[in-house]
Order: C-alpha cells, then structure tokens, then sequence
C-alpha cells in the first residue's frame, strides 16, 4: 500500500527567503506525485506534479519540486517565500498501477512571516 | 474558483439521521472524487467514479455510499450518523480519471452531527 509522509507540521520562514516544504513516499509501483495548497476555508488546488521525465517540475505561483527516486522524496520549493504564500500544503501519491487510491499526507502549514 | 460545486455548504444534523452531499464536477471533467477531512484523520479518500461507473474505492465506510448520475453530477449519502462523521467533505473532479489527472476541488460541505 502506498504511503505519503510530511514530516514538519509546521514550517515557517520569513518573507523573501527560499522555503522548502518536504514530502517522502512509498509506493510499489511507479509513483505519480502530487502537490495541493489549502487556504483558509477553500478547497485544495493543485500546484504542480510528477508522472515522468525531468525530475525538477514547475508549477504554479512560481514553486517547483524535485522528484528524488533513490530517497523516495518530493520536496515543494520556493526561492523567495510571499506572506501570500502562507496556507496548509499536502504532498499526495497515486500508486502508477491503474485504478490505486489517491493517498494525502497529513500537511504542512507554512507560514511566511513579514 | 475550480469550477467545482458542493451543495449544500453547511449541513448540520443529529445522530442517526442519513444526509445526502451534492457534486457537479467541472465541465468535461468524467470523474468524481470523495474525501474526508477531519482534524484528526487528515484527507482521507473515499471513493472515485468515473462516467458512472465505481473506479477506485478508500477508506468508506459501509454506512456511506455514493453514485455518479447520467449527468455526472455525484451524491454521496451518509446514513446512521455518529459524531465522528463531523467533518468536511470534499468532491473533487479530473478530466479522465486517470492517475495522472491533477483534481479540481469544490469549497466542501461541512458536516456537523449533534
């Protein structure tokens, strides 16, 4: 069975400095890696993801991601944090076979701090 | 705004009762998804349909079921409520369902049982 984990349930860094949001996983197959932003009484929105190819992804609102397969790793990067920034992160993994669950680490709030 | 609708926004219902939440995915979008979230359990996912038919089935359990109708509008029911139920339910939807469709998420319902 797969598996997400966020290991800091809270990260905070000061506005204009990088921010790195971390994410391990664990799946049997080829894993479909995924990151979603969750601001205040709203619902996820997608930020970026990893089905194949290069193993750095850009996404929205300027973050990107490194897909580490050796360290099962799918780390959520900034270079310069907004206090806009600031929201409850969740990483998430899809195992590559056809038809697995969706499975959601618990999140990680991010605050960026004027 | 995703393009995702839940209806209704709040619900508020005693224990025992049986409440039905409400979906209509983006336009296009053939699959549907259910989550959970509370507090303690995190984003939990329920079950996956796609163009009608059961995709993929999580953490639901046998007091819940769901369906996806003609118009690829989806309900979920919950029946014999207990106070552990309180959470937010969310609907998200993808274009095709697969595993490597990012999800649009609705606002949620949120579901307080007394």
């Amino acid at each position: 069975a797969q598996s997400v984990a966020q290991p800091e349930d809270q990260v905070n860094v000061a506005e204009g400095n990088p921010l790195t949001v971390k994410c391990t996983y664990s799946v049997s197959g080829n894993p479909y890696l995924f990151w979603y932003v969750q601001y205040p009484n709203r619902g996820l929105q997608f930020l970026l993801k990893y089905i194949t190819g290069d193993n750095l992804v850009k996404g929205s609102y300027g973050f990107e991601a490194e897909f580490n397969k050796s360290q099962t790793s799918f780390h959520l990067k900034k270079p310069s944090a907004l206090v806009s920034d600031s929201a409850l992160y969740f990483c998430a993994v899809r195992d590559g076979n056809y038809g697995q669950n969706f499975v959601f680490g618990p999140g990680t709030r991010l605050s960026v701090l004027p | 705004d995703s393009g995702v609708t839940q209806t209704p926004k709040h619900l508020i219902t005693a224990t025992g009762q049986r409440v039905t939440l409400r979906c209509s995915p983006r336009s296009g979008d053939l699959s549907v998804y259910w989550y959970q979230q509370s507090l303690d359990q995190g984003l939990q996912f329920l079950i996956q349909y796609y163009n009608g038919e059961e995709r993929a089935k999580g953490n639901i359990l046998e007091r819940f079921s769901a369906q996806q109708f003609p118009d690829l509008h989806s309900e979920l029911n919950l029946s014999s409520l207990e106070l552990g139920d309180s959470a937010l339910y969310f609907c998200a939807s993808s274009p095709q369902g697969t595993g490597v469709d990012e999800q649009y998420f609705g606002p949620g319902t949120r579901l307080t049982v007394t």
